[in-house]
């Protein structure tokens, strides 16, 4: 069974400072790996998706990158602001049932 | 810009009630899936519809929980009775092609609480 895990579950940064958050999978046969945002009470919005043959992907701020031999995930935002303030979810796509299984999620704070 | 709608945003039941959930998915999304996500884990799935066809619901406690996509289009999932343990937020996505293997959109959420 795919076991993804986000690490670490909380932190808080200052703002301006570059966030970092980690994403492991125990399973290295994924189609693909997705990284989304959810404030709280919300639901899920993509932020980047990276298909399983590529190894980063950009977008504004935001740098993911994906190695799936050692079976992680990075999630990059430089120059953090508040409104960054949420919990990220990564998610990698299990080959043979089309699933999606999630981590936890990193609970992020900006401080102003 | 298209998106999943959900509806209800919030549903306040008692427990042993019915409740449903409505969702329909961007257009022309031939799968869509429901997850459940438990306040502070990540969504798991419930099921899975490729067009009107069910195509994973192994995760669906199928004795109160039922799910039906009869046109293909949109979906309602239905609890009866809901139990205490059902509270949490409902998620409905959507993607396109026929494997699955595809980016998926979430809907806002609805956001169920049993008394």
């Amino acid at each position: 069974k795919q076991e993804v895990t986000q690490i670490p579950a909380a932190l808080s940064v200052p703002e301006g400072e570059n966030l970092v958050l980690n994403c492991s999978f125990t399973d290295s046969a994924i189609y693909n790996l997705q990284w989304f945002r959810q404030d709280p009470g919300k639901g899920l919005t993509s932020l980047l998706l990276i298909q399983s043959s590529q190894r980063e992907q950009t977008s504004g701020r935001l740098n993911a990158s994906l190695d799936k031999s050692s079976g992680r995930s990075t999630l990059y935002i430089a120059a953090s602001q508040p409104g960054d303030s949420a919990t990220y979810l990564c998610a990698v796509g299990i080959y043979g049932n089309n699933r999606l299984a999630f981590g936890k999620g990193n609970q992020v704070v900006v401080i102003p | 810009e298209a998106e999943v709608a959900q509806s209800p945003r919030y549903k306040i039941t008692e427990k042993s009630q019915a409740v449903a959930f409505w969702c329909d998915p961007i257009s022309g999304h031939a799968t869509l899936y429901w997850y459940r996500q438990i306040l502070g884990q990540g969504p798991e799935l419930l099921v899975q519809f490729q067009d009107e066809s069910v195509v994973d619901d192994s995760q669906l406690p199928k004795d109160r929980f039922s799910a039906e996509r009869l046109k293909g289009v949109d979906s309602t999932l239905k609890i009866q009775p809901a139990e205490l343990g059902d509270s949490a937020m409902y998620l409905c996505a959507s993607s396109t092609g026929t494997s699955g293997y595809n980016e998926q959109f979430f809907g806002p959420g609805t956001r169920l609480t049993v008394l």
